[in-house]
Order: C-alpha cells, then sequence, then structure tokens
C-alpha cells in the first residue's frame, strides 16, 4: 500500500543548531514530494517541492532537501533553526492524480 | 499568505447539523482541494475539482458533497453532522490541477 512515514513524531533542537527532519515514502514509483509547514493557528504553507532533476531542493527559510532514491526517503534540513522556525511539519508525497497524501507530521521544538 | 481564502475560520454548531464551508482559490487557479485535518486521521484528502467538475475523490463521506461554481470558488457541504467530524478542513487550490498546491487557512469545525 501507498505510504508517507515521518518516523520522528517530536523533536527538539536548540536554536542555531542544526535539524534534520525524515520522510519516507512507500509507493510503485518516484512521487511528487512536498513539504510543508503549520504554525500554531495557521494553514499549510509551502517550504518546497520536488518534482525532477536535481535531488537536492532549495526552499524558502533556509530549508532544504534531499531526495534519495534509493531510500525512498525525501529529508528536510536547515542548518541552523531560528525560534520562529517552531511549528509542525508535513511530508507530502503526490503521484498521477496529484491529490496529496501527508505524513503524520513531525512537531519541531526550538529551545534557546 | 498563499492568496487561497476560506470561510468561517470557526464554526462551532450541533450534531446532527448541515454547515456549509467556502473556499476560493488563487486568482487563475483553475483547481481547488479539500482535505480533513483531525487528530486521529491526520491530514486526509477529500475531494477535488478542476474547472468546476469533480476529478477526484478521497475519503469523502457520503455525508458530506462539494461544488465549485463558475467563478471557480468551492463550497464544502457537510450535513447530519456527528462528533467525529470535529476537525481543521482545508482548501488548497493549484493553477491546473497537476501541480503544486497552495493551501487556504483553514476552517475549524467543532460539533457538540
Amino acid at each position: 500500500a501507498q505510504s508517507v512515514t515521518q518516523p520522528d513524531i517530536h523533536i527538539t533542537v536548540s536554536e542555531g543548531a542544526s535539524l534534520e527532519l525524515r520522510c519516507n515514502y512507500s509507493y510503485g514509483a518516484t512521487p511528487y514530494l512536498f513539504w510543508y509547514v503549520q504554525s500554531p493557528g495557521q494553514g499549510l504553507q509551502l517550504l518546497l517541492k520536488y518534482f525532477s532533476g536535481d535531488t537536492l531542493v532549495q526552499g524558502i527559510k533556509g530549508f532544504e532537501a534531499e531526495f534519495k532514491r534509493s531510500q525512498s526517503s525525501f529529508n528536510l534540513r536547515k542548518p541552523s533553526v531560528h525560534w520562529s522556525d517552531a511549528a509542525e511539519y508535513f511530508c507530502a508525497v503526490g503521484f498521477n492524480d496529484y491529490k496529496l497524501s501527508f505524513g503524520a507530521g513531525t512537531t519541531v521544538t526550538v529551545r534557546a | 499568505d498563499s492568496g487561497v481564502t476560506q470561510t468561517p475560520k470557526h464554526l462551532i454548531t450541533a450534531t446532527g447539523q448541515r454547515v456549509t464551508l467556502r473556499c476560493s482559490p488563487r486568482s487563475g487557479d483553475l483547481s481547488v482541494y479539500w482535505y480533513q485535518q483531525s487528530l486521529d486521521q491526520g491530514l486526509q484528502f477529500l475531494i477535488q475539482y478542476y474547472n468546476g467538475e469533480e476529478r477526484a475523490k478521497g475519503n469523502i463521506l457520503e455525508r458530506f458533497s462539494a461544488q465549485q461554481f463558475p467563478d471557480l470558488h468551492s463550497e464544502l457541504n457537510l450535513s447530519s453532522l456527528e462528533l467525529g467530524d470535529s476537525a481543521l478542513y482545508f482548501c488548497a487550490s493549484s493553477e491546473d490541477g497537476t501541480d503544486t498546491q497552495y493551501f487556504g487557512p483553514g476552517t475549524r469545525l467543532t460539533v457538540l
């Protein structure tokens, strides 16, 4: 069955430290890949997307993600987190029909 | 601000009632998607419309229906509401139904 897995429910990171959020998918072929962020009480904001081409994708707010076909992964990274990065992060995949399937989300807490 | 608007922001109603959620897509976007975000089910795709026609259906209950009007705004109708329908309902839009989806701020529905 097709699925999206975010193994980490909650991550706590110190301000200024690096952050990596994991995402794995299980699909018959390479889907379209997205990361969205949801701040408390807010909607979903697109951070970045991968459709094809360069496997290292740059997004907004200093985030990047790397697609690894061999590992069926699309991990999100940020070299130095800011307190404003505290939010919930969702990995999403789309396929031919483009409706998105979302992972369960990872909540990021930033400590001073 | 994604450019997708949703009204109302909050809705409180009673079991058995019917409500209508409204979504206006970004200017120029022809496709509208509806998603439900609940604590137990996470983010789930409900339905997609493209230029007034239903294009894809997900885990949408028979008590729920949607439509997209000639001016491209969309409405999601929820009837015979149950406690379990309490959730955040998101609308998203995309230009041609095959690319990046941009999300609105959501409507929080509480069924008492």
